[in-house]
């Protein structure tokens, strides 16, 4: 059981917009930066965002952050097929004293 | 260019020990503070580890605490991971990563290597 809840799985066709959600606490992404990243099958995950909505060079504008509160959302535009994999996100947590991910979220573009 | 290449796993029987080791290149390995993250088959990241840059400070999952060790040699560019009392659940791939300056930002992440326990 993940501290960071996401949905298992979401779906959408070529070209059109995705979002993720990753919900958590006031511990968690309520008082701290949120970042995200895409683990395509069979290779090391890779940051997409940090610090809630910036994008590391070479990240694609069609990957955007937000948070509101205690949660955040992962919006993908444009997908492409190779866009399917699977998305983390990730804080710390201030009651913990720890980094949690979410469970993880399958895209699949259909 | 920046890299970590990771090492040390393999297969140990339950109760055993193994280290892992993580070579890094291409960046000031001193700066930067370090993680190891695992990912059992089929299951999602799971955060292990972090040390800080110089080594002064350490923190643990709940699920390692006690029975992991993590470490660093600056001088040698390698990051470490002692792993002690294995468990049939510390099956996975170890992941080392970077965390780069923004929060809890790992910006760079290493292949992974293969943590099999089992008699």
């Amino acid at each position: 059981q993940s501290v960071l809840t996401q949905p298992p799985s979401v779906s959408a066709a070529p070209g059109q917009k995705v979002t993720i959600s990753c919900s958590g606490s006031s511990s968690n992404i309520g008082n701290n930066y949120v970042s995200w990243y895409q683990q395509l099958p069979g290779t090391a995950p890779k940051l997409l965002i940090y610090d809630n909505y910036k994008r590391p060079s070479g990240i694609p504008d069609r990957f955007s952050g937000s948070k509101s509160g205690t949660s955040a959302t992962l919006g993908i535009t444009g997908l492409q097929t190779g866009d399917e994999a699977d998305y983390y996100c990730v804080t710390w947590d201030s009651s913990l004293s720890a980094v949690v991910f979410g469970g993880g979220t399958k895209l699949t573009v259909l | 260019e920046v890299q970590l290449v990771e090492s040390g796993g393999g297969l140990v029987q339950p109760g055993g020990s193994l280290r892992l080791s993580c070579a890094a290149s291409g960046f000031t390995f001193g700066s930067y503070w370090m993680h190891w993250v695992r990912q059992a088959p089929g299951k999602g990241l799971v955060w292990v580890s972090r040390i800080n840059s110089d080594g002064s400070s350490t923190i643990y999952a709940d699920s390692v605490k006690g029975r992991f060790t993590i470490s660093r040699d600056n001088a040698k560019n390698t990051l470490y991971l002692q792993m002690n009392s294995l468990r049939a659940e510390d099956t996975a791939v170890y992941y080392c990563v970077r965390e780069g300056p923004g929060d809890v930002e790992m910006d760079v992440w290493g292949q992974g290597t293969t943590v099999t326990v089992s008699s």
